[in-house]
């Protein structure tokens, strides 16, 4: 299994963009799919968006006109872009790596990393 | 969009067995996959396919999953079992991901 980190900012402004990075250690990009799930204060999973080695994405319907989830070149981590944040947007967010096969589920999970949306 | 409703919390002794659902409109037509989250931890893939358990985790986990229910059975608890759960299912149609609401466990 690979394993996972969450990075980016901890802190950010109303209306601004959200933006955080998933490294991945112990395999590449390339042979992976990749996930973003997120976690508000005391409440529970929602997914995000995923997106296939291949290249293919999805996204969570609430969320769609609002998220963007690329690979970097780098073949060593993807990202996620959240626009036009509220305080609804605090959260911890959780980068995954997807196992998509006659269902899809989560099989490697970051530690986390908490983002809080104030001025 | 798809439902998964499970129960806020479930209670048990030390020792007995543990059971949490996760309802579903035709659920046993659909993979049914179960994660377990500790406080200030990252979730952790416990069950999978309905049944099937990742390596590492105890027999003592079970998972079964027919007409509306999914269920989540945890045999002998104790003490380190206390978390939160949370059931999980991808639509078939829309290949979108769907959580239950989670369901904490708590060990008396």
């Amino acid at each position: 299994q690979v394993q996972l980190q969450e990075s980016g900012p901890g802190l950010v402004k109303p209306s601004e963009t959200l933006s955080l990075t998933c490294t991945v250690s112990g395999g590449s990009t390339d042979f992976f799919n990749w996930s973003w799930i997120r976690q508000p204060p005391g409440k529970g999973l929602e997914w995000i968006a995923y997106m296939f080695y291949s290249g293919t994405t999805n996204y969570n319907p609430s969320l769609r006109s609002r998220v963007t989830i690329s690979l970097d070149t780098s073949r060593t981590q993807f990202s996620l872009r959240l626009t036009s944040v509220t305080a609804a947007d605090t959260a911890t967010y959780y980068c995954a790596s997807l196992y998509a096969g006659n269902s899809f589920y989560f099989d490697s999970w970051g530690p986390g990393a908490l983002v809080t949306v104030s001025s | 969009s798809y439902v998964l409703t499970q129960p806020p919390s479930v209670s048990v002794a030390p020792g007995k067995t543990a059971r949490i659902s996760c309802e579903g409109d035709s659920i046993g037509t659909k993979n049914v996959h179960w994660y377990q989250q500790k406080p200030g931890q990252a979730p952790l893939l416990v069950m999978y396919y309905d049944k099937d358990r990742p390596s590492g985790i105890p027999e003592r986990l079970s998972g079964s999953n027919s007409g509306n229910t999914a269920t989540l059975t945890i045999s002998r608890v104790d003490a380190g079992d206390e978390a939160d759960y949370y059931c999980q299912v991808s639509d078939t149609t829309t290949d979108h991901v769907v959580f239950g609401g989670g369901t904490t466990l708590t060990v008396l």
